[in-house]
């Protein structure tokens, strides 16, 4: 079975470009997660969606990120300008939204740098 | 907002030591997650647990709800255990999205 992909792995870009990273949950779940990790904050959420819908985008920086989720098959997360300090490893996970609680699976990351 | 502590922050043992990692949180929850995360950056999740133990192999993971703390422990260890070893908890009252450990970088050496 396919996992979470995410494109692109790498992404080396200048500062002010305009950053778009991509996901493919695993087919059927209903719930999608964006994660940004740092050596200085570890791991934190920053949006995610139920059923295509942003739920909780309390965790996004500031209004140059923005995310969307326009079928259930696929979303982005852009940053635009792109500024040094968003250099991290940005991590997307899919899960199955029930009555119970169920796993998060995440895909291998991108690996953002800004110059 | 949940606070997720770890410990200890680095591990180091020898093949074969049995391992113990630690996990307290601060506000009650539906879930705790143990990940691992290898050299490479990728994520697996090991473990999801609301109450009681789970074990899977060599890996093990208790959580005492009442007094809000989770342990992850590796019987036999081996190098290829060596990893970052990360808690998250998904706060009780609906919010989907997981609160972080710092996480434990594990190595043991042969």
């Amino acid at each position: 079975d396919a996992g979470v992909i995410q494109s692109p792995r790498h992404e080396v870009t200048e500062m002010g470009q305009e950053v778009t990273l991509r996901c493919k949950p695993i087919s059927g779940h209903n719930s999608l997660f964006w994660y940004r990790q740092t050596m200085m904050r570890g791991l934190e959420l920053l949006i995610y969606f139920n059923n295509n819908v942003p739920i909780d985008d309390s965790g996004m920086p500031e209004d140059r990120f923005s995310a969307k989720m326009p079928n259930a098959s696929f979303s982005t997360l852009k940053i635009q300008p792109s500024e040094p300090r968003d250099s991290a490893v940005y991590f997307c996970a899919s899960s199955f939204k029930g009555d119970g609680n169920q796993p998060q699976h995440f895909g291998d990351g991108t690996r953002l740098s800004i110059l | 907002k949940n606070e997720v502590e770890q410990s200890p922050q680095n591990l180091t043992a020898q093949e074969g030591e049995f391992i113990t990692i630690n996990c307290s949180y601060s506000v009650g929850i539906s879930a705790l997650h143990w990940l691992q995360q290898h050299p490479g950056g990728g994520i697996v999740s090991l473990f999801m647990l609301s109450s009681g133990k789970k074990k899977h192999g060599r890996l093990i993971a208790t959580i005492n709800i009442q007094e809000k703390h989770s342990s992850l422990h590796i019987t036999a260890s081996h190098p290829r255990d060596s990893a970052v070893y990360i808690c998250a908890v998904r706060s009780r009252g609906g919010a989907d999205g997981l609160t972080f450990g710092k996480g434990t970088h594990l190595i043991i050496q042969p």
